[in-house]
């Protein structure tokens, strides 16, 4: 079936260091691809998403593009902030994304930024 | 803007009791979900509705039973809670390419 893959944590850098997690999917047909946060003692938000082959998401400094060939959907950030210490979670939609009523999770990569 | 609200935030039962947990979103949104968070395990699916009136099993059903008798609002119940079911809850709305999450209720079941 469907799954994502995350790197584990915890993740500890210093402020302004440069951010990768990594995210690797199995996925038939096409799914959209998405990162959501989450802050302590919040609910998740969506970060950003790409939704075909080679689409790159961003908002708030961070991005991630969508391959195929290496079905992989990481996440970057040049220059982090402590402000950005959450939980990171990466996501595929099943089917067309306009229609699917499911998303499947990774297990989540903490992030700890320090000043 | 309320969104996704989630009550009661926090909860403690003993094994064998039930309780229901209330998901209300203001949005219209016809999907909503259930989810339990676990250390290591990311989000798993329990139950979602796609409309007043639907409910459907997903990922890990066993155990919880819920009800979408208004359009804005999704319970879930767990009828026999057993320590297996101490979980972060979140409820979430949906709209084409976004989930909306609510803040989590956190459920010990000792």
């Amino acid at each position: 079936g469907n799954s994502v893959t995350q790197m584990e944590g915890p993740v500890t850098l210093s402020e302004e260091a440069f951010l990768t997690i990594n995210c690797t999917y199995t996925a038939t047909g096409y799914p959209s691809l998405f990162w959501y946060v989450q802050y302590p003692g919040e609910g998740l938000q969506l970060l950003l998403k790409a939704t075909k082959a080679d689409d790159k998401g961003s908002n708030k400094g961070f991005e991630a593009t969508y391959r195929k060939e290496t079905t992989s959907f990481h996440l970057e950030k040049g220059s982090v902030q402590v402000s950005d210490s959450a939980v990171y979670f990466c996501a595929l939609s099943e089917g067309m994304m306009d229609s699917s009523y499911k998303l499947i999770f990774g297990s989540g990569t903490r992030l700890l930024v320090r000043p | 803007n309320a969104g996704v609200t989630q009550t009661p935030k926090f909860r403690v039962l003993k094994t064998g009791q039930s309780m229901t947990l209330l998901c209300a979103q203001d949005m219209n949104h016809e999907y909503m979900y259930w989810y339990r968070q676990d250390p290591g395990m990311g989000l798993r699916l329990i139950h979602y509705s796609v409309g007043e009136g639907t409910t459907a099993k997903g990922e890990v059903p066993d155990g919880y039973n819920v009800s979408r008798l208004k359009k804005q609002n999704f319970l879930l119940g767990l009828e026999s809670a057993a320590p297996s079911q101490t979980s972060v809850y979140f409820c979430a709305s949906k709209i084409p390419g976004e989930l909306f999450f609510g803040e989590g209720s956190r459920l010990t079941v000792l």
